[in-house]
């Protein structure tokens, strides 16, 4: 299934706290990407990285933010800032920033109450 | 930006017809066009994809088709089986990807 993983499958949180979600992969791909999934909506962009130490917002980066300190690494927190946290996030990496190929990984469905 | 649109966003289909899903997108700079194919709670997986210099590339049952004059390109499966039951998303990339709202396709035995 491609070599990228996240944690946990299912993730439940108290509104008001911060939570991190993992993104890990071991495919030696550049780039990394968050996406967020609603019923109905498709995928939004939420931050992406193209190499180590650098990222960028996407579309719905408000209340969200990321680090790259390592290649492999690219962990998503959804901060209490974000007003509508619930949801289904979905990492996905790319060999490079040339055009290709997104392979995702399997998904982290967080719930807030 | 570059904005995706799909349609439609649910299909119903007898088992062995046809079905044909269609995006546009604005970004005249987009130059990659790929399908993915969604299972229930599991994650997207690519079938198939086509670059601006084609404008058809067929695989097995699923083909797609590109029309970069207009911004549209379409994916068509032929002799749709149930396990074609899923949501399709179409994206359109320059260097960003973006992602239409999706397809969700029911093949009917």
């Amino acid at each position: 299934d491609g070599g990228i993983t996240q944690s946990p499958k299912y993730l439940f949180r108290k509104e008001g706290q911060n939570v991190t979600l993992s993104c890990e992969q071991n495919l030696n791909h550049d780039a990394m990407y968050w996406y967020r999934q609603d019923p109905g909506q498709g995928l939004r962009l939420i931050y992406y990285s193209q190499i180590v130490n650098d990222f960028q917002k996407g579309d719905i980066a408000e209340g969200y933010s990321v680090s790259r300190e390592k290649k492999e690494s690219f962990p998503l927190t959804v901060t209490s800032a974000q007003k509508n946290p619930t949801a289904f996030y979905l990492c996905a990496s790319k060999r490079d920033t040339r055009i290709g190929e997104q392979y995702f990984g399997p998904g982290t469905r967080l719930t807030v109450t | 930006g570059e904005n995706v649109e799909q349609h439609p966003s649910t299909l119903s289909v007898q088992e062995g017809d046809s079905a044909v899903i269609k995006c546009t997108y604005s970004d005249s700079a987009s130059n990659y066009f790929p399908w993915y194919k969604q299972e229930l709670g599991k994650r997207p997986q690519l079938i198939i994809d086509i670059r601006s210099n084609v404008g058809e590339k067929k695989d097995q049952r699923i083909a797609v088709t590109l029309n970069k004059t207009a911004k549209h390109f379409s994916l068509h499966i032929t002799e749709t089986q149930p396990e074609d039951s899923a949501v399709y998303f179409c994206a359109a990339s320059d260097n960003d990807m973006r992602f239409g709202a999706g397809t969700r396709l029911t093949v009917k035995p």
